[in-house]
């Protein structure tokens, strides 16, 4: 089975700086794809970015970008310019067969003005 | 669009009492899903279906029962609650047949049980 690991349950940024997530995987699946999803206290799921496995440039959405190492098994969400919005939990989750997600533990992440 | 939506938002039961969860979606999904919520433990899979009429269970399925007659809908029902199903519940769609692999998320149920 799949599992995915965020070693790091807690985060806090300064406004205006950039602030690293990180995510490791385990699988012996070859093509998948890794997302990445906000939590705000409101508790919607909100997609934030995703990446497939088959493509070697990581993916971008703004002020969101990813750190995708295929073979060390890492997927690290950077964000850029952190706002008080971006203050949520964030959870890296990876597709497996059947189209089902497997999420890691989440990540707080607190932006300070 | 109204996109993913569930009945009620809250509940509170009482040991041994049953309820059904349900999720409605509007945007011709394929696939629906149920997952569960607890502290530290990130959202977790119940049960899920491919298509009108299937279901399948994931890694948490004991304790629930799930059924999918409409397209649409999809319900989770919890026959006798326990205290260990105190939890935040997800539904969540998705459409893999057109290319899309993001799942959509409704905005939660918020189950207690005493």
């Amino acid at each position: 089975a799949q599992t995915v690991t965020q070693s790091q349950p807690e985060m806090s940024v300064q406004e205006a700086e950039t602030v690293t997530l990180s995510c490791t995987y385990d699988t012996s699946e070859n093509n998948y794809y890794l997302f990445w999803y906000k939590q705000p206290p409101s508790r919607q799921m909100i997609l934030v970015i995703r990446q497939e496995a088959y493509k070697q440039q990581n993916a971008t959405e703004n002020r969101f970008s990813v750190n995708f190492q295929k073979a060390a098994k890492s997927f690290s969400l950077k964000i850029s310019d952190s706002q008080l919005g971006d203050t949520a939990m964030y959870f890296c989750a990876f597709m497996e067969y059947g189209n089902k997600l497997v999420f890691g533990a989440g990540t707080i992440l607190r932006v300070k003005s | 669009n109204a996109g993913v939506t569930q009945t009620p938002k809250f509940r509170v039961l009482k040991t041994g009492q049953s309820m059904t969860l349900l999720c409605a979606q509007d945007m011709n999904h394929e696939y629906m899903y149920w997952y569960r919520q607890d502290p530290g433990m990130g959202l977790r899979l119940i049960h899920y279906s491919v298509g009108e009429g299937t279901t399948a269970k994931g890694e948490v399925p004991d304790g629930y029962n799930v059924s999918r007659l409409k397209k649409q809908n999809f319900l989770l029902g919890l026959e006798s609650a326990a205290p260990s199903q105190t939890s935040v519940y997800f539904c969540a769609s998705t459409r893999p047949l057109a290319g899309f692999y993001e799942q959509y998320f409704g905005p939660g149920t918020r189950l207690t049980v005493t």
